[in-house]
C-alpha cells in the first residue's frame, strides 16, 4: 500500500538525541526524504538519499532507511529543531507519498 | 538562487474552478531535468502530493486529483501552473509549489518550496 506511518509526536530533552521514525512498504523499495516545518512556514527538506545533507542543514540531521523503516536522527536537539517533521518517498506508481507528521517537542 | 512564489485566488466557490500560478525565478523549468510540483496542505494537516511537471511538459497526478487536476507551463518557462476543477470544501487548504530533484536515484527530493498560497473554498 502506498502509505508511511510516523508517530504523531516525540519529544526530546535539549541536546539530548532523538530518532524520528516512517514505516511504510515503499521505503523497501526507496529512499526517505525528510522535511522540516516550523508554525506558518513552508517545509524545508533536511535530508534525502541514502545520505545527503542540503547545503545550510546542520550536520545533527542524519538519516537511515532499511526494511521499510526510515529513520531521522537529531544529535543534540537544539531549541531551534522544534517542529514538525514529514517523511516521504516515491511509490512504485511514479507517485510521491507523505508520512502524516510528526511534531517535535524539544524541552 | 531560485525562488518559486505562488498567486492566486484566495476565495474560490465550490463547484468552481481553481487556478493558480507558479512563478520560477532564477531557473528555466525546461533546464536541469527537475520536476516541478504541486503539493498542498489543508489547515492543520500533513502535506498531500497533488502531481508534477516535467521540462517537456508531461504531467503525472496523484490518482486522487488525477480526473480534475491539470499542471501545464507556461510558454515563457518561467511559470507552471495548476487547475483544479469541481472544488469542494475539503479542497481548502494551503497550495505549495515546488522543484523535485531529478529522478537519477532511489529518491525524490523538494529541495525549493515556494511559500505557499492559502485558497478558501466558500460559498
Amino acid at each position: 500500500s502506498s502509505e508511511l506511518t510516523q508517530d504523531p509526536a516525540v519529544s526530546v530533552a535539549l541536546g539530548q538525541t532523538v530518532r524520528i521514525t516512517c514505516q511504510g512498504h515503499s521505503l523497501k523499495t526507496f529512499f526517505a526524504t525528510w522535511y522540516q516545518q516550523k508554525p506558518g512556514q513552508a517545509p524545508i527538506l533536511v535530508f534525502y538519499g541514502k545520505n545527503k545533507r542540503p547545503s545550510g542543514i546542520p550536520d545533527r540531521f542524519s538519516g537511515s532507511t532499511s526494511g521499510g523503516t526510515a529513520s531521522l536522527t537529531i544529535a543534540g536537539a537544539q531549541a531551534e529543531d522544534d517542529a514538525d517533521y514529514y517523511c516521504s518517498s516515491r511509490d512504485t506508481s511514479a507517485n510521491v507519498i507523505f508520512g502524516g507528521g510528526t511534531k517535535l517537542t524539544v524541552l | 538562487q531560485v525562488q518559486l512564489q505562488e498567486s492566486g485566488p484566495g476565495l474560490v466557490k465550490p463547484s468552481q474552478t481553481l487556478s493558480l500560478t507558479c512563478t520560477v525565478s532564477g531557473a528555466s523549468i525546461t533546464s536541469g531535468g527537475y520536476y516541478w510540483t504541486w503539493i498542498r496542505q489543508p489547515v492543520g494537516k500533513g502535506l498531500e502530493y497533488i502531481g508534477r511537471m516535467s521540462v517537456t511538459g508531461t504531467a503525472h497526478y496523484h490518482p486522487s486529483f488525477a480526473s480534475r487536476v491539470t499542471i501545464s507551463p507556461d510558454a515563457s518557462k518561467t511559470q507552471f501552473f495548476l487547475t483544479l476543477n469541481s472544488l469542494t470544501a475539503a479542497d481548502t487548504a494551503v497550495y505549495y509549489c515546488a522543484r523535485d530533484l531529478p529522478w537519477i536515484s532511489w529518491y525524490n527530493a523538494f529541495d525549493v518550496w515556494g511559500q505557499g498560497t492559502m485558497v478558501i473554498v466558500s460559498s
